[in-house]
């Protein structure tokens, strides 16, 4: 099946580790975005790549990084410089930037404790 | 950055009601995209908007682009329990660049 996979559902860590959370598509897509989305609020950027090896900040990257060295995969790992990093991220892909629909993975819930 | 308002932020309706959700932009829109989120679950794309004028329907659901191409409407006829959930305007563009989401409108529905 074609889609797109976030691994895993949800994700447990400690105040002061770095994670880092899984965002894999077999679409072919080449546009791959991460957000973040926080309890009954919308859904603000925090990275974006058009193409493999390019990446670029959203409204919310710092505190994040991410790295595109393959089409399929696009990690974002949460540092330790994140000061609220519980949250619910949604990983999605889109043939390109902006003109088609975007596919969304599951999503991954963060709790930081 | 370019941003989208969206209004209601919430929406209370019986079962039965039309429901009807804007995005506003100050800006001219190249496209428009409205996505559907489920509580709990992940935004599936509903529509994209493109020339100016647009109208769209799928089913119940009424899509409308501006004749300016600043501002989209969904209006939902007859609201169904299954319609519950949250309905995002999205644009590609704003400060990043990037496929930038209006904060939403969450409709609630009661029987």
């Amino acid at each position: 099946d074609g889609g797109i996979t976030q691994s895993p559902k949800y994700l447990f860590r400690k105040e002061g580790q770095n994670v880092t959370l899984s965002c894999e598509q077999n679409l072919n897509h080449d546009a791959m975005y991460w957000y973040r989305q926080d309890p009954g609020q919308g859904l603000r950027l925090i990275y974006y790549s058009q193409i493999v090896n390019d990446f670029q900040k959203g409204d919310i990257a710092e505190g994040y990084s991410v790295s595109r060295e393959k089409k399929e995969s696009f990690p974002l790992t949460v540092t330790s410089a994140q000061k609220n990093p519980t949250a619910f991220y949604l990983c999605a892909s889109s043939l390109d930037r902006g003109n088609t629909e975007a596919f969304f993975g599951q999503g991954t819930r963060l709790t930081v404790v | 950055g370019q941003q989208v308002m969206q209004i209601p932020q919430y929406q209370h309706v019986q079962e039965g009601e039309d429901f009807t959700t804007y995005c506003n932009s100050s800006t001219t829109l190249s496209n428009i995209q409205w996505y559907k989120q489920r509580p709990g679950g992940h935004p599936v794309f509903l529509i994209q908007l493109v020339k100016s004028g647009e109208v769209k329907k799928q089913k119940r659901l009424t899509f409308q682009f501006g004749e300016a191409k600043k501002n989209s409407s969904l209006h939902i006829t007859a609201t169904q329990t299954t319609d519950v959930g949250t309905y995002f305007c999205t644009f590609m563009g704003g400060g990043a660049d990037g496929l930038t989401f209006g904060k939403g409108t969450h409709l609630i529905i009661q029987p």
